[in-house]
Formats: C-alpha cells, sequence, structure tokens
C-alpha cells in the first residue's frame, strides 16, 4: 500500500513562475513531513519540513503547507529558477512512541523541469 | 568534505554472485539507514543503526541480506546468491541522535546491475 503519494509524474513551468507540487497521505500516525530534492546521480538532498504542529513552514524561496484534515502537504517554489530542475520526493514518519528515528516512507517523487 | 559517502558508486554483477557495498557516514551522526530505490519509485526503508546496534529491519531485507557497523563506524550491506530484483539503487543516510534527528542526509547511493 503506498502510504505516500505523488500524483503528478511531472510538472513543468516558466522560470519566475510558482511551481506547486503536491503530496498526500492516508496513515494517521504520520506528524512529521520532509521534502527531498534529487539531481541525477547524486542522493535526495533535504528541502524543508514541517511537523503537524504547525500548518506552514517557510525557507526562502520554499514554503511548505500541510492540511491535515486533508492528508495533505504541498510544497511551493517562488520564483522557480531553472537549477530547481530536479526530482522532488516527500516523505512522512510517525514519532509517536518517544522513539524518534529517520524511518522514513516516500513518495514516488515529482520531476520538476524550470524553463528559463 | 564531511558527507556520507558510499563505495562503490556502480556494481555489475552476474546473478548468484555475492556483493557487498560499504557506507561511511557523518562522523557525529550516530544513526546510519539503509534504504532502496527501483526506477520509478522513492527510496524504500531497509534498515537502521543506533550505534553499533541494528535496531530495525523491514520485511523487503530478505535472509539473503546483511548489514552491519561495526564499532559504530562505517557499515556495511551485503547481499548474497544475487537475483535480478536485487538490481536497484542502495542508499545509506545518517542523523543525529537527538536534536535533527527526523532529517537524514543521504549519500550519492551505490548502483547495483544483476545480470
Amino acid at each position: 500500500d503506498q502510504q505516500v503519494k505523488q500524483n503528478s509524474p511531472s510538472l513543468s513551468v516558466q522560470e519566475g513562475r510558482i511551481s506547486i507540487l503536491n503530496c498526500d497521505y492516508t496513515n494517521s500516525m504520520f506528524d512529521y513531513f520532509l521534502w527531498y530534492k534529487k539531481y541525477p546521480a547524486e542522493g535526495p538532498t533535504f528541502l524543508i519540513s514541517i511537523s503537524s504542529i504547525k500548518d506552514k513552514n517557510e525557507d526562502g524561496r520554499f514554503t511548505v503547507f500541510l492540511n491535515k484534515s486533508a492528508k495533505h502537504l504541498s510544497l511551493h517554489i517562488v520564483p522557480s529558477q531553472p537549477g530547481d530542475s530536479a526530482v522532488y520526493f516527500c516523505a512522512a514518519l510517525s514519532n509517536a512512541g518517544g522513539t524518534s528515528y529517520g524511518k522514513l516512507t516516500f513518495g514516488q517523487g515529482t520531476i520538476l523541469t524550470v524553463h528559463p | 568534505d564531511t558527507g556520507v559517502s558510499q563505495d562503490p558508486r556502480h556494481k555489475i554483477t552476474k546473478r548468484g554472485q555475492n556483493v557487498t557495498f560499504r557506507c561511511d557516514p557523518i562522523s557525529e551522526h550516530n544513526r546510519l539507514y539503509w534504504y532502496r530505490q527501483t526506477l520509478g519509485q522513492g527510496p524504500e526503508f531497509l534498515t537502521y543503526f543506533q550505534n553499533e546496534a541494528q535496531l530495525e529491519k523491514s520485511r523487503l531485507l530478505s535472509d539473503r541480506f546483511s548489514a552491519e557497523r561495526p564499532k559504530g563506524s562505517f557499515s556495511t550491506l551485503e547481499i548474497q546468491r544475487t537475483e535480478q530484483g536485487d538490481s536497484a539503487m542502495y542508499l545509506c543516510a545518517s542523523s543525529r541522535l537527538s536534536s535533527g534527528a527526523n532529517v537524514l542526509t543521504f549519500g550519492a547511493g551505490s548502483r547495483l546491475t544483476v545480470l
């Protein structure tokens, strides 16, 4: 069962415009969410995260929004730059039980292409 | 460079052979993880260590797979009697024990091709 889903395999945007990447999850125990970016031949790189006690977290051009009732999160990139072209993965984990460790459940990824 | 290092980056082997991958985590990170990524999918959790103790193994990790982390430093992932279905990218990651424990730093991965 796919507990974290990214339903858009790809997204193409123009430089300077907003990129919105979406992610849905089914496991209500998930309470921490992360976005990773991956360039070819490199490992995933951490981008931004959000705890379930918040509904928004912002870091420069990147903002993550969390809608717990809809079990949905999104990553906004404004303005988009050609260097943002990469595969973006959302990931989730549960800190339940007081044992916090990095057992991340990833989505399938969305390929973002930003055109100059 | 103090990132996560993995070796080899690529390995091509014949079915039935054994392969071993090595991971050197960030030195101050107590936790070390192995993930597997197949084409078109996100990484999937395999196992993790806290210092030298292996604390959880995914059901994806069959008996042909074994991971070790002697002395709580580097880790090895061995696959015995490889099968074509083992072809994947094997990713190692590490994290702190406390603050920032949820944020994993990944290596570039070891790509395995089983012919």
